[in-house]
């Protein structure tokens, strides 16, 4: 069964950083691009970061472009997000999720998402 | 950018009744990489389908979906009680840039 475990949301306030992690299990991790999409509250769905199986390929959304960084650990099953210079208006629920198509770039669609961390940016 | 935009923004029906959700592009969307999402309160996306037509594993074959270019649409035959729930529509591959719509809520009448 894949499961996809998010953690490293909270409180932080504007300027300061947050890393989330999201922890991966039941599929071959390093054979898949994975996702960051985050959810303001009451609102839709914003995609935030994509990088492919072996992160060769990235890519942000130009919102987060040049404060946030993707990284993976292929031996630790394990994604990341490294938000620098947070805003307000980076509050929201952000979700890992796992890309669809094997072994290419990770501009596909994504079949199984976790349940969420709670990033909160507030002084 | 593309610019995905979904109507109705809300769609009132009752159980039994075919629902048709719409995506439109602001620009072609390459070889119909268009997907759609079901979500409901508390919990998270659910791939519904991809490739504009393509059901994703374990979804039943009420809910289609179909076009191509900059037009597509999202087509739930006979409403179930656990339909009722927001639908995105999401465009992928043909950049290095993916987008959501806006969403469209399906409740019941």
């Amino acid at each position: 069964e894949v499961q996809l475990v998010e953690s490293g949301g909270g409180l932080v306030q504007p300027g300061r950083s947050l890393r989330l992690s999201c922890a991966a299990s039941g599929f071959t991790f390093d054979d898949y691009a994975m996702h960051w999409v985050r959810q303001a509250p009451g609102k839709g769905l914003e995609w935030v970061s994509g990088i492919s199986w072996n992160s060769g390929s990235i890519g942000y959304a130009d919102s987060v472009k040049g404060r946030f960084t993707i990284s993976r650990d292929n031996a630790k099953n394990s994604l990341y997000l490294q938000m620098n210079s947070l805003r307000a208006e980076d509050t929201a629920l952000y979700y890992c999720a796992k890309g669809r198509a094997i072994l290419t770039g990770y501009s596909h669609p994504f079949d199984y998402w976790g349940q969420g961390t709670l990033v909160t940016v507030s002084s | 950018e593309i610019v995905l935009t979904q109507s109705p923004g809300t769609l009132s029906l009752s159980p039994g009744e075919r629902a048709t959700l719409s995506c439109r592009a602001s620009q072609s969307v390459s070889s119909s990489y268009l997907a759609w999402y079901q979500q409901k309160p508390g919990q998270a996306p659910r791939l519904l389908i991809y490739g504009a037509s393509s059901r994703a594993t374990g979804i039943p074959d009420r809910f289609s979906g179909s076009g191509s270019g900059t037009d597509f649409t999202l087509t739930i035959s006979r409403l179930e009680p656990e339909d009722f729930a927001v639908y995105y529509c999401q465009q992928y591959g043909s950049s290095s840039l993916i987008f959501f719509g806006g969403g469209t809520k399906v409740e019941i009448k």
